[in-house]
This record gives structure tokens, C-alpha cells and sequence, in this order.
């Protein structure tokens, strides 16, 4: 099936720093990529979409100045969590979608962030 | 906002027993998804039921689909403590590209 591979799974970095987390999917081309957030006992919020070739979508209250996406190939999407601070800790989780109207998600394994 | 909301919230049941999730949701949908997640992980997609069928099953899990009530159900039947795991209903926003809207999700533990 279908696999996407985020890296890294756990960071922990200082403040004021930046830190990317690579999303791949591994055996098929994802045009589309979606990028989400997750805080602890609670569901996910979409953060933004991710496409390859052109500017990212980013969803409403999500700075995108703070959240840099690229998507350079069919295959790799990165976001950067830019100026890092303890409130941006979370678990970000990125996915990507296979053809058809049809067809679900599939997701990396996440990656933990914690800002000290 | 969340499109869909779950219930309950979490369920702590013995090994063996059935266990039922729900999920209502806000707007008209092509799809309707299930996804499973163990504590600090993805997601794992489960089920998909299109907007035309009423039930769908895959092993030991079975998911109905009332659109006019806009609500659905994930049942797992003969549970296992390895079903322990946090469950999410999602839509798809209509002509958004895949783009997926969660439920806030069960978070069902199963005790040996």
C-alpha cells in the first residue's frame, strides 16, 4: 500500500530557532500533501495544503510567514516551523492522497516537536 | 471548525465486548472515513463508505452510513487490548482536493 515517511519523529530544539520536518511519500507520486496539527487529547486541525509546483493553501489563522511549506517534487514536501517558540510544541502530522475523489489519506507517522 | 463530532468521547471496555463510535456530520459528503491512531503516532485509514452505501464491512469492523441524518458509526466487534487506540470519523470538503476534515474522536481503551 500506499507509504509516506515523515522525518524527523521527535525534535526538540531551542528557541528562536527553526526546524524542518520532511514528508516523502515513498511509492507513489502525491501531487497534493496536507499539513496538520495536533495538541494533546485532541483532534487534528489542518494547517494547510501543500501542492506541488505553486504556493501552498493555508487555512484561516495559520501564518504562513511562520509555517513555510514547499512542495518541490512529486514526491517531497517540508514544512519549517520558522523563529520557533514553546507554543508552537505540538505534534505535526503530514499526509498525502492518492487519485479519485474516493480515496483516503495516508499519513506519515508525525513528528514530535518541543521548543525549550 | 471540526466538521464532524464524535461520541462518546472515550469508552473503556473488557476484552471481548463490541464497541460503537459515532459520528454526525455538518454538510453534504461524497465519502466518509475512519481513521485509527495509536498514542504518538499517524493515522491509519480503516474504512471508507461512499455517500451511497448504508454499511460497509472489513473484518471485524462494521461502519453505516446514515446521510439523512448525517451521521455514521464505526462498530468493532470481539475487541482486542490491541484495539486500545484513538478513533477519528473524516470528511472530505467537497472539491477540495482530498482535503480532510476530523472528527474530535473516541479515544476507546480496551482492558485485558
Amino acid at each position: 500500500g500506499a507509504v509516506v515517511s515523515q522525518h524527523p519523529s521527535w525534535v526538540i530544539c531551542k528557541s528562536g530557532t527553526s526546524v524542518k520536518i520532511e514528508c516523502r511519500s515513498l511509492d507513489f507520486q502525491a501531487t497534493t500533501m496536507f499539513w496538520y496539527r495536533q495538541f494533546p487529547k485532541q483532534s487534528l486541525m489542518l494547517m494547510a495544503t501543500s501542492n506541488e509546483g505553486s504556493k501552498a493553501t493555508y487555512e484561516q489563522g495559520v501564518e504562513k510567514d511562520k509555517f513555510l511549506i514547499n512542495h518541490a517534487s512529486l514526491t517531497l514536501s517540508t514544512l519549517t516551523v520558522t523563529s520557533a517558540h514553546p507554543e508552537d510544541s505540538s505534534f505535526y502530522i503530514c499526509s498525502a492522497t492518492g487519485q479519485g475523489v474516493n480515496s483516503p489519506l495516508h499519513f506519515g507517522n508525525g513528528t514530535r516537536l518541543t521548543v525549550t | 471548525s471540526q466538521q464532524g463530532e464524535e461520541d462518546p468521547q472515550a469508552l473503556s471496555i473488557q476484552e471481548g465486548e463490541n464497541a460503537t463510535m459515532n459520528c454526525s456530520y455538518k454538510t453534504s459528503i461524497n465519502n466518509l472515513q475512519w481513521y485509527r491512531q495509536n498514542s504518538g503516532r499517524g493515522l491509519v485509514h480503516l474504512i471508507l463508505i461512499r455517500s451511497n452505501e448504508r454499511e460497509k464491512h472489513s473484518g471485524r469492523l462494521r461502519v453505516t452510513l446514515d446521510t439523512s441524518k448525517k451521521s455514521s458509526s464505526l462498530l468493532i466487534t470481539a475487541s482486542r487490548a490491541a484495539d486500545t487506540a484513538s478513533y477519528f470519523c473524516a470528511t472530505p470538503l467537497y472539491n477540495q482536493g482530498g482535503k480532510l476534515i476530523f472528527g474530535q474522536g473516541t479515544e476507546l481503551s480496551v482492558k485485558p
